[in-house]
């Protein structure tokens, strides 16, 4: 069953911790994305991958961290720099064609709470 | 940097009516994607249409793509209350990721 999978579904954060969100595909796909949505928002773009050992940061960049060090996974740290964590967070990959983004496909999310 | 920004935000309509959502976008893009999303879910996609084409048909969805008024439209005929979602355009530039827009909340009423 081919597809891109998040965990946990739901994170709580105590204040000053680090969490890291889980994304995963076997879609075999170049790409892999992360974005955070806000009650009522559109998605904020926060790091991007196209290959692996390798992204670049998004709109929303500050107070998270990613790694690529394999193709099929991409996860997103949420360290204590980021004052308001409290959000809706999506993963995404896709196939990357003469330079541009294709289809994305995405994860069911992780909503991260705050205690 | 947002490369989508759907018109209206909000739309409410009947069942059976046709639903016509509108997008602009501010630079040269390669292709330009819809996605759905049901509330708390991810994002599925729709439709994309290429810079060359200018409609493109997928069962009840029509898209449309102008890209001299760098402007799409989503047309959902005979509306179902499962269509009830929010709705999102994205544009794509080559070597940048997509940029999603704030989205149009739909709700289809029997």
């Amino acid at each position: 069953d081919g597809g891109i999978t998040q965990s946990p579904k739901y994170l709580f954060r105590k204040e000053g911790q680090n969490v890291t969100l889980s994304c995963e595909q076997n879609l075999n796909h170049d790409a892999m994305y992360w974005y955070r949505q806000d009650p009522g928002q559109g998605l904020r773009l926060i790091y991007y991958s196209q290959i692996v050992n390798d992204f670049q940061k998004g709109d929303i960049a500050e107070g998270y961290s990613v790694s690529r060090e394999k193709k099929e996974s991409f996860p997103l740290t949420v360290t204590s720099a980021q004052k308001n964590p409290t959000a809706f967070y999506l993963c995404a990959s896709s196939m990357v064609r003469g330079g541009g983004q294709e289809t994305q496909y995405f994860g069911p999310g992780t909503r991260l709470l705050v205690l | 940097s947002q490369q989508g920004e759907e018109d209206p935000q909000a739309l409410s309509i009947q069942e059976g009516e046709n639903a016509t959502m509108n997008c602009s976008y501010k630079t040269s893009i390669n292709n330009l994607q819809w996605y759905r999303q049901n509330s708390g879910r991810g994002l599925v996609h729709l439709i994309l249409i290429r810079s060359n084409e200018r409609e493109k048909h997928s069962g009840r969805l029509r898209v449309t793509l102008d890209t001299s008024k760098k402007s799409s439209s989503l047309l959902i005929t005979a509306s179902r209350a499962a269509d009830t979602a929010s709705y999102f355009c994205a544009g794509n530039q080559a070597g940048t990721a997509l940029i999603f827009g704030k989205g149009t909340t739909l709700s289809v009423s029997s």
